[in-house]
């Protein structure tokens, strides 16, 4: 099945550095969201975006919604130890009933304190 | 509120034995969905419903089925285990007051031997 193309797949960083990462598209998403999965959960939403262009933050963390539709960005700031987990990035075509996703294959988050 | 609830956490099944995995949740939501997640592989979806007694395929069906008597409750039947189906599964509900964001359940670890 499709899968949206997710970067970078791993990332071991130091406490306090910024994190990034993405997700792109060959198609148009009217949705995008982002999860967190620590090991032995389900994931857990982070941010969802609606529009194109948004730019929307929660606490440390901020996403925006790519003017083309066909991405999404995540940014962590002054990461820190409860940061590790898996990140992952969803989207989704429809509105109303219609709302499966499209999954990112993640990207897993390493922190050294 | 308790969310998304899954049971069992843990279950080994010998090849050939059926299983229902359970899930329920206390939010009014419409729509529900099943996932197995597997190494390197990301969510894939088994099958969703759109509301009580509306269910349709994903992306990966074969071997389960389901079924929507109530909005609460979305049980995945696993017709005759096979080792293929050793996985973590995970049940995810969603409804309007929520936006387009998934509520996940805790998952179900199986292993067919």
């Amino acid at each position: 099945g499709q899968q949206l193309n997710q970067s970078p797949q791993s990332m071991f960083i130091q406490e306090g550095e910024d994190v990034s990462m993405n997700c792109t598209s060959s198609s148009i998403f009217n949705t995008w969201l982002w999860y967190k999965q620590d090991p032995g959960e389900g994931p857990v939403l982070l941010i969802a975006l609606y529009k194109a262009g948004e730019l929307t933050s929660n606490g440390r963390l901020t996403a925006q919604f790519g003017i083309t539709r066909k991405d999404s960005f995540l940014n962590i700031s002054a990461s820190i130890p409860s940061d590790v987990g898996i990140y992952f990035c969803a989207g989704q075509r429809n509105a109303g009933n219609n709302r499966k996703l499209i999954w990112g294959l993640g990207t897993s988050l390493a922190v050294n304190p | 509120n308790a969310g998304v609830t899954q049971t069992p956490k843990f279950q080994v099944l010998k090849t050939g034995q059926s299983m229902t995995l359970q899930c329920a949740q206390d939010m009014n939501h419409e729509y529900m969905s099943w996932y197995r997640q597997d190494p390197g592989m990301g969510l894939r979806l088994i099958h969703y419903s759109v509301g009580a007694g509306i269910t349709d395929q994903g992306e990966v069906p074969n071997g389960y089925n389901v079924s929507r008597s109530t909005t609460e409750d979305f049980p995945l039947r696993l017709l005759s285990a096979a080792p293929s189906q050793t996985s973590v599964y995970f049940c995810a509900s969603s409804g309007g007051g929520s936006g387009y964001g998934y509520t996940f359940g805790s998952g179900t670890r199986l292993t067919v031997v």
